[in-house]
């Protein structure tokens, strides 16, 4: 069984530029969420992705926007980076059926540094 | 909003011992599932322990239990026989049971747990 991965490791962006973060998710699930951990802080819900589609969304400015592919891998994109965006974004994923959903398995994080 | 507090920023316990991690939590709902996740310094987020709001009796995996009192939104954690690789930072979680949800974690700030030998 693979977990969840997610893609790069490491990533320093300008503020103002825009960047994509990858995730492939565990074999057998089918929903993908994304969270912001900020230095010393718990994750944020930033939005979750089921069928393609945004199932569900956070407190997050429509700068951050995500996709979800057919192999149910996602991508969290984000525009216009601010300093405030420099975090660790950890997707996880898990398998939803109907009003059932599994438990939430994470990846390791990209660590994202905004200068 | 549902809010989660966690109001011990670190906590140390000796090889061996037990130790307690609080968590309260704030909803108006009744329904929901509460979880705790361990994150170790290599950043992955490791399910410990869930516990189903409906369901009276207390989780328990192995070294880990919780105790959950509904009424006073309650949800602490104790390790048991503590071991070195338990050091972590410990994160109480809230999940809505509703469909609109987006099933989202909502998470505490997290405990520092040190384990000395």
């Amino acid at each position: 069984e693979t977990g969840v991965t997610q893609s790069p490791t490491h990533l320093i962006k300008t503020r103002g530029q825009q960047v994509t973060l990858r995730c492939s998710s565990q074999s057998g699930h089918n929903t993908v969420s994304w969270y912001q951990q900020a230095l010393g802080q718990g994750p944020q819900f930033i939005f979750q992705y089921y069928r393609e589609e945004e199932n569900g969304r956070g407190n997050f400015p429509p700068r951050f926007s995500g996709l979800q592919f057919p192999n149910y891998s996602s991508e969290l994109n984000v525009n216009a980076l601010e300093l405030d965006d420099s975090a660790l974004y950890l997707c996880a994923s898990s398998f939803l059926l109907g009003r059932d959903t599994s438990e939430q398995y994470f990846g390791p994080g990209t660590r994202l540094t905004v200068t | 909003a549902q809010t989660v507090t966690q109001s011990q920023p670190e906590m140390s316990v000796q090889e061996a011992e037990t130790v307690t991690l609080s968590c309260t939590y704030d909803t108006s709902e009744s329904d929901y599932y509460l979880f705790w996740y361990k994150q170790p310094p290599s950043r992955q987020m490791i399910l410990v322990i869930r516990q189903e709001a409906y369901k009276q009796q207390n989780a328990t995996e192995n070294r880990f239990s919780v105790n959950f009192q509904k009424a006073a939104k309650s949800f602490s954690l104790k390790i048991s026989d503590s071991q070195l690789g338990d050091a972590a930072m410990y994160f109480c979680a809230y999940r809505s049971a509703r469909i609109n949800s987006g099933y989202a974690l909502n998470f505490g700030k997290g405990t520092s747990l040190l384990v000395t030998p």
